[in-house]
């Protein structure tokens, strides 16, 4: 019964690389979040997914940085073009919410991005 | 637009003693859930309480239990027994109607011997 997972729990790029994080939700979860913690900060909502589909992403920003969560495989974020800025530790977590409750969500332990 | 505020950046408390941490919040929706997650040093997010909006009975889990006024918008934690491992930051969280959450900055919780 494994919880949410993520890879890689660290990782390092120079500026002007490509950062891809993963995202495994716990098994029978169909929607995936995406948040940010800045050091010495709280976590920040970035996007909300289901399969195949973006339902909030109000918390993105508007440049380099995307999602997808496919119908088979995990959610990636992936962050084009690093700047030192995106360093930050990034959460996905999971839910099996229905359409008519709201329920825990359940988080990964993170990928800590440090941007060279 | 929703926020959360946890006004005690740092909060210190004895072993054995108890602990109160603060959160306000600001919405003008009427139904809605309210989280307090823990995050040790390993910096995984682990829920320690939730509680319903339209629940009026204050949620406890074992040591842990919060003071909910729905009117003040007020929503603060006890911590009775405190005990080493309840070291961590704490924070805050409010899961709005788009259902995602809104996380308060955090207070920094030392629990000594």
């Amino acid at each position: 019964n494994a919880g949410v997972m993520q890879n890689p729990r660290h990782l390092v790029r120079r500026r002007g690389q490509e950062a891809r994080l993963r995202c495994s939700p716990m098994k029978g979860h169909s929607h995936v979040y995406w948040y940010r913690q800045l050091p010495e900060e709280g976590l920040k909502f970035m996007v909300y997914l289901q399969k195949e589909n973006i339902i909030d992403e109000s918390g993105m920003p508007k440049e380099r940085f995307s999602a997808e969560f496919p119908k088979e495989g995990p959610s990636i974020l992936r962050i084009q073009q690093v700047v030192r800025g995106d360093s930050a530790a990034y959460f996905c977590a999971s839910s099996p919410i229905t359409s008519l409750s709201r329920n825990e969500q359940f988080f990964g332990p993170g990928t800590r991005l440090t941007v060279l | 637009a929703q926020t959360v505020t946890q006004s005690q950046p740092e909060m210190s408390v004895q072993e054995a003693e108890t602990v109160t941490l603060s959160c306000t919040y600001d919405t003008s929706e009427n139904n809605y859930y309210l989280f307090w997650y823990k995050q040790p040093p390993s910096r995984q997010m682990i829920l320690v309480i939730r509680q319903e909006a339209y629940k009026q009975q204050n949620a406890t889990e074992n040591r842990f239990s919060v003071n909910f006024q729905k009117a003040a918008k007020s929503f603060s934690l006890k911590i009775s027994d405190s005990q080493l491992g309840d070291t961590a930051m704490y924070f805050c969280a409010f899961m709005s109607r788009t259902d995602k959450l809104i996380f308060g900055t955090g207070t920094r919780l030392q629990v000594f011997p």
